[in-house]
């Protein structure tokens, strides 16, 4: 909720482009993550930061690529190579403390249609 | 890999009735989230149970951790259309691993 912005809320792109969509948090949270919502389904794990300047596939990375060069920061890109771009794109983050699981704030994602 | 699936996909309930989903993991997890999406929107964070067994309310809604810790429930008593949304629940085998997000349920409430 709170403490995480996306933007822009809805980006129209052509396809063959690709395009990069913003994800920011001032929550002080160490790791990110990025999933891909489609229409009526749950959601797929992209890529996720535990740490700044690394990171790791998720179970859908094919066609994307991430990088994360600030604690705040963990833009993703959709490259021309995925095939099916069209979807809702949210960025989440946690504090991630030793030894547990912790539990994940939202931004409010992204509606990318590819035209 | 680890699969969480969540039954049923969609439910449709007249207001006043009420609702459960199940989430059944193929993995043992070391704890379960609970998530509410409202229509258009993003998840948010419900609640998160830990203990084998463990039983939680939230003023009409009630989460339960099954014994094995492979299995949880939402229950939500005499429903009403502010609880429209879809419930996923989410979960994970201990450490550092990523969070896997069943596949959730979508709750339609009929005034």
């Amino acid at each position: 909720d709170g403490g995480i912005t996306q933007s822009p809320k809805y980006l129209f792109r052509k396809e063959g482009q690709n395009v990069t969509l913003s994800c920011e948090q001032n929550l002080n949270h160490d790791a990110m993550y990025w999933y891909r919502q489609d229409p009526g389904q749950g959601l797929r794990l992209i890529y996720y930061s535990q740490i700044v300047n690394d990171f790791q596939k998720g179970d859908i990375a094919e066609g994307y690529s991430v990088s994360r060069e600030k604690k705040e920061s963990f833009p993703l890109t959709v490259t021309s190579a995925q095939k099916n771009p069209t979807a809702f794109y949210l960025c989440a983050s946690s504090i991630l403390p030793s030894g547990s699981t912790d539990t994940q704030y939202f931004g409010p994602g992204t509606r990318l249609t590819v035209l | 890999g680890q699969q969480v699936m969540q039954i049923p996909q969609y439910q449709h309930v007249q207001e006043g009735e009420d609702f459960t989903t199940y989430c059944n993991s193929s993995t043992t997890l070391s704890n379960i989230q609970w998530y509410k999406q409202r229509p258009g929107g993003h998840p948010v964070f419900l609640i998160q149970l830990v203990k084998s067994g463990e039983v939680k309310k939230q003023k009409r809604l009630t989460f339960q951790f099954g014994e094995a810790k492979k299995n949880s429930s939402l229950h939500i008593t005499a429903t009403q259309t502010t609880d429209v949304g879809t419930y996923f629940c989410a979960g994970d085998s201990g450490g550092y691993q990523k969070v896997t997000f069943g596949t959730g349920t979508k709750l339609q409430v009929i005034p």
